[in-house]
């Protein structure tokens, strides 16, 4: 079945260094990904959706200049935390849509755990 | 207001025993409603998508049940195992013609822990 992928799972960087998050759809084409931002114990939140050739759009209170997002082809799509700070320490997940199958289904990545010390 | 409650927030059963985790949504224009699994520390992955007119769906051991009158579903789980311990969210698509996300709301999830 389709499959995303994320890359990496897990980093932990120091204040101030700029992180990127890569996420795949291996085999089939994703015009459109969506980044998550997940809290221990909370549910997902939507921060942006990633389109590509195109800029991203996001959601309410989510900073542009600090989540940079492109979608430079039909396979990938990159998150990058700029200038990361502590508060910056989440889990990110990814996620697209495989619209050659039933009902539209929605595949995530794995996550990416950010610890920014 | 578009919102998807889960209920019990968490719950712990012994292993071999079934249980049913609830969620209520008062998402309008209802388009399908989603039920994932989520490991801790993995992505979710899904369970079953059920439509308008779908009541009851089946996954192996999980059965997810739809009641559209009352936007209300259930996702039964037969015979638990130890790997079923994860959380369990809810997702309520809203029909939305923007070609985006089309308005995922999801629940908070319900934390199932399966014990030996």
């Amino acid at each position: 079945g389709a499959v995303v992928s994320q890359h990496p799972s897990r980093v932990i960087c120091k204040s101030g260094t700029s992180v990127k998050i890569e996420c795949r759809s291996l085999d089939f084409q994703a015009t459109t990904m969506f980044w998550y931002r997940q809290f221990p114990k909370q549910s997902l939140m939507l921060m942006a959706t990633s389109n590509e050739g195109s800029k991203a759009t996001y959601e309410q209170g989510v900073e542009k200049d600090k989540f940079l997002i492109n979608h430079a082809s039909l396979t990938l799509s990159t998150l990058t935390v700029t200038s990361a700070h502590p508060e910056d320490s989440s889990f990110y997940i990814c996620s697209a849509w495989d619209r050659g199958q039933d009902n539209e289904k929605l595949f995530f990545g794995s996550g990416t755990q950010l610890s920014v010390l | 207001k578009n919102q998807v409650e889960q209920s019990p927030q968490s719950l712990i059963i012994l292993e071999g025993k079934n249980c049913t985790l609830q969620c209520n949504y008062t998402v309008s224009p209802f388009s399908n409603l989603r039920w994932y699994k989520q490991d801790t520390g993995r992505g979710p992955v899904s369970l079953t998508i059920m439509t308008f007119s779908e009541n009851t769906k089946s996954n192996g051991r999980y059965t997810a049940t739809l009641d559209a009158d009352t936007k209300q579903s259930s996702l039964h789980i037969t015979a638990s195992q130890l790997s079923d311990s994860a959380s369990y969210i809810c997702v309520v698509r809203r029909v939305y013609y923007g070609g985006s996300q089309g308005n995922l709301i999801f629940g908070k999830g319900t934390k199932l822990s399966v014990k030996p």
